[in-house]
């Protein structure tokens, strides 16, 4: 199975500023999809950004964006201008394509704290 | 658009009892998944659904874990008999089988407290 490694499990970050999640991820496969999904506390998990592994253009969504290096098998979520809503657990997950089965394997997580 | 429902949103039984679940995914979303989630850990995978087939369950515990979907719609989760260790929210997620819309949306959860 694919294993999806989150080895941030907090970090802080002034309001404001900015912070990196990292995760990295172990594959043989070579068309897969990627995602950053947030859980704020005692609240729905929702999507962040994806990537496709085809394209070479790292995803972009406002305040969200990635750096996808696909050969060092990394994908790192950039949180700019941070803000007190941003708080929350972020999962890195991996999904295998459709032709293999769509499953999805999620990380450990990373506890956001945002310091006002 | 309404989202994944589940229900309850809380259980609490003692080991040994059994508890069910229950989902209902987007409409028209074919794959449907139920996860597992431990107190500080990531969502594990326990079965994940094409229409009313299995596509995946390789680590639910079916010794005590089953679930099924009826006509390819709604779910049910059950487990029987409870351990301490199920102690966890159960997730239910459900996306469209095709490349490109591959996101997967989620339910609020189930939060199953085993004393």
């Amino acid at each position: 199975a694919q294993t999806v490694t989150q080895s941030q499990p907090e970090m802080s970050v002034q309001e404001a500023e900015t912070v990196t999640l990292s995760c990295t991820y172990d594959t043989s496969e070579s068309d897969y999809y990627l995602f950053w999904y947030k859980q704020p506390p005692s609240r729905q998990m929702i999507l962040v950004i994806r990537q496709e592994a085809y394209k070479q253009q790292n995803a972009t969504e406002n305040r969200f964006s990635v750096n996808f290096q696909k050969a060092a098998k990394s994908f790192s979520l950039k949180i700019s201008d941070s803000q007190l809503g941003d708080a929350a657990m972020y999962f890195c997950a991996y999904r295998r394509p459709s032709d293999t089965g769509n499953q999805f394997y999620f990380g450990t997580g990373t506890s956001l704290t945002v310091i006002p | 658009e309404a989202g994944v429902a589940q229900s309850p949103r809380y259980k609490i039984i003692e080991k040994r009892q059994s508890v069910a679940f229950w989902c209902n995914p987007i409409s028209g979303h074919a794959t449907l998944y139920w996860y597992q989630q431990i107190l500080g850990q990531g969502p594990k995978l326990l079965i994940q659904f094409q229409n009313n087939g299995v596509v995946d369950d390789s680590q639910l515990p079916k010794d005590r874990f089953s679930a099924e979907r009826l006509k390819g719609v709604d779910s049910t989760l059950k487990i029987q008999p409870a351990k301490l260790e199920d102690s966890a929210v159960y997730l239910c997620a459900s996306s469209v089988w095709t490349r490109l819309y591959n996101e997967q949306f989620f339910g609020p959860g189930t939060r199953l407290t085993v004393l």
